[in-house]
């Protein structure tokens, strides 16, 4: 069983499309990051969240954290075929926060 | 500025050799990760370092992999006697030490190919 369920694992829509995934677990987190990975490349990171009921917004990406920090959503409004990529999350492990552990990912491709 | 860089970004090899994996970090980073990804899936955690010790060697999958990190700057990571089920994607990340939020910055990788 992963650590972190992210859905769905594949997601394939038109440009112009809204579109939210999710990345879900039972343990509590004192912290949670999304990253962005594009064929051929590293992951980037997107946005830490770290305080329950958290929204955070990045241009036409919006962030949330769970109010009781064991899940996280990430929507996009009006998808290009720039938001193409591997959508992952990511929660750093005690002690210390060092190890990171990564979901399996979303892959969104969008369709102009 | 400069990003964490791998060497090489291709290896092709053959099942039983030795491969050598290299990674420059970001300059002054303090902590960094070695990660492996399987074709389409997400990140394995395999390793990390703070400074030049490695705290965790938790993630290594088994006793042929091993890591060095000299001068507090580039890591090896060394896979011996490679076997097929190693191909991978291998990621190399630097974070500078003492962020709360542990943001890690990655290579492009390098794409390990065993025949």
């Amino acid at each position: 069983t992963q650590l972190l369920e992210q859905s769905p694992q594949f997601l394939s829509i038109q440009e112009g499309e809204n579109l939210t995934v999710y990345c879900n677990s039972s343990s509590v987190f004192s912290s949670l990051q999304w990253y962005r990975q594009e064929p051929g490349e590293g992951p980037v990171l997107l946005v830490t969240v770290v305080t329950g009921g958290e929204v955070k917004k990045l241009k036409r990406l919006t962030f949330q954290f769970g109010d009781a920090r064991k899940d996280s959503s990430l929507h996009i409004t009006a998808a290009q075929p720039g938001d193409t990529g591997l959508y992952l999350c990511a929660v750093p492990l005690p002690p210390g926060g060092f190890k990171t552990i990564f979901g399996a990912g979303t892959r969104l491709f969008v369709k102009a | 500025g400069a990003g964490v860089s791998q060497s090489p970004s291709n290896k092709v090899t053959e099942k039983g050799k030795d491969v050598e994996l290299r990674c420059d970090p970001i300059s002054g980073h303090t902590a960094l990760y070695w990660y492996r990804q399987s074709l389409g899936q997400g990140l394995e955690f395999l390793i990390y370092f703070q400074g030049n010790s490695a705290p965790d060697k938790s993630g290594l999958p088994s006793d042929r992999f091993s890591a060095e990190r000299t001068g507090g700057s580039v890591s090896t990571l060394t896979i011996q006697r490679t076997q097929q089920e190693d191909s991978a994607v291998y990621l190399c990340a630097s974070s500078p030490s003492g962020t709360i939020s542990y943001e890690q910055y990655f290579g492009p990788g390098t794409r390990l190919t065993v025949t």
